[in-house]
C-alpha cells in the first residue's frame, strides 16, 4: 500500500481565496483524521470521520473550515475564506480503530501559507 | 480538548546518552498512550506504545514507563543516535472512542 497520501504538498493562497485540502486514506482504514500542527499549538484534531461518517468535529476551529468524506478512499478539507492564521501544516491520518491498537498512519500533511 | 502535557520542549544530548522525555494526562479514562516520532517534512509515525494495565514496555531502544497514580508516562530512549534526532509526541486516547490527543512534542536532537 503506498501509504495515506495528501495533496498538495505545499499550498500558498492569498487571504480571502478557498483552499482544498485533498486525502486518500489506505485502503481498509475505517477512520480518517484531519490535524492540524502549528508550533505553538501543536497537533489539534480538527474532525474525525467513522466510515465516511463525521464523528467528532469539535476541534473545526469556526465555520470557515469544512471537511467531506464522500466515500471510503477521498476526503477533502476545505478553508473558504482563507486567513494568515490558518497558516499551518495540515495532517490527514487512517486507522483501523479510533484510539487503541494499531496506531494512525499520517500522510506527509500539507504545509498551507496564506499571505 | 483535555490536555496531555509534555516537555521538555526541546532536549539536546551526546550520542550514547539517554533522553528522558515526560507526559501527563488528566483524564483517568485515558487508557492506550502512544508515542509517535516525526522527522522533518514527515508526518507523524508509531513508535511504541502502552496500556495501563502495565507498568513499562520495551522495545528495541525505547522504552515506556508509566505511573498510572502519578498519571505521568515517559519515554526512555536507551544509547541514543544521531539518527533518532526528531519530534517526539505523546498522545493519550480511550477505547470509548476519543481519538487521540497530542502533546505539543519535544524536539530530540542527538550529538555525534
Amino acid at each position: 500500500d503506498a501509504g495515506v497520501i495528501q495533496s498538495p504538498r505545499h499550498e500558498v493562497t492569498e487571504m480571502g481565496q478557498e483552499v482544498t485540502l485533498r486525502c486518500k486514506p489506505i485502503s481498509g482504514h475505517d477512520y480518517l483524521f484531519w490535524y492540524r500542527q502549528t508550533m505553538m499549538r501543536g497537533l489539534e484534531l480538527l474532525i474525525y470521520f467513522n466510515n465516511n461518517v463525521p464523528i467528532d468535529d469539535s476541534g473545526m476551529p469556526e465555520d470557515r473550515f469544512s471537511a467531506k468524506m464522500p466515500n471510503a478512499s477521498f476526503s477533502t478539507l476545505k478553508i473558504q475564506p482563507s486567513e494568515p492564521r490558518d497558516s499551518a501544516v495540515y495532517f490527514c491520518a487512517s486507522s483501523l480503530s479510533v484510539g487503541t491498537v494499531g496506531g494512525y498512519t499520517f500522510g506527509s500533511g500539507t504545509r498551507l501559507t496564506v499571505v | 480538548q483535555q490536555q496531555v502535557k509534555q516537555s521538555p520542549q526541546s532536549l539536546i544530548v551526546q550520542k550514547g546518552g539517554i533522553p528522558i522525555i515526560n507526559c501527563a494526562y488528566e483524564n483517568t479514562a485515558f487508557d492506550y498512550f502512544p508515542w509517535y516520532q516525526q522527522f522533518p517534512g514527515k508526518g507523524p509515525a508509531l513508535l511504541i506504545a502502552i496500556r495501563p494495565d502495565v507498568s513499562e514496555k520495551k522495545e528495541g531502544r525505547f522504552t515506556i514507563s508509566f505511573n498510572k497514580s502519578a498519571k505521568q508516562f515517559s519515554l526512555h530512549i536507551m544509547d541514543s543516535q544521531p539518527g533518532d534526532s526528531a519530534t517526539y509526541f505523546c498522545a493519550a486516547s480511550t477505547r470509548g472512542g476519543t481519538a487521540l490527543i497530542f502533546g505539543k512534542g519535544t524536539t530530540l536532537s542527538v550529538s555525534s
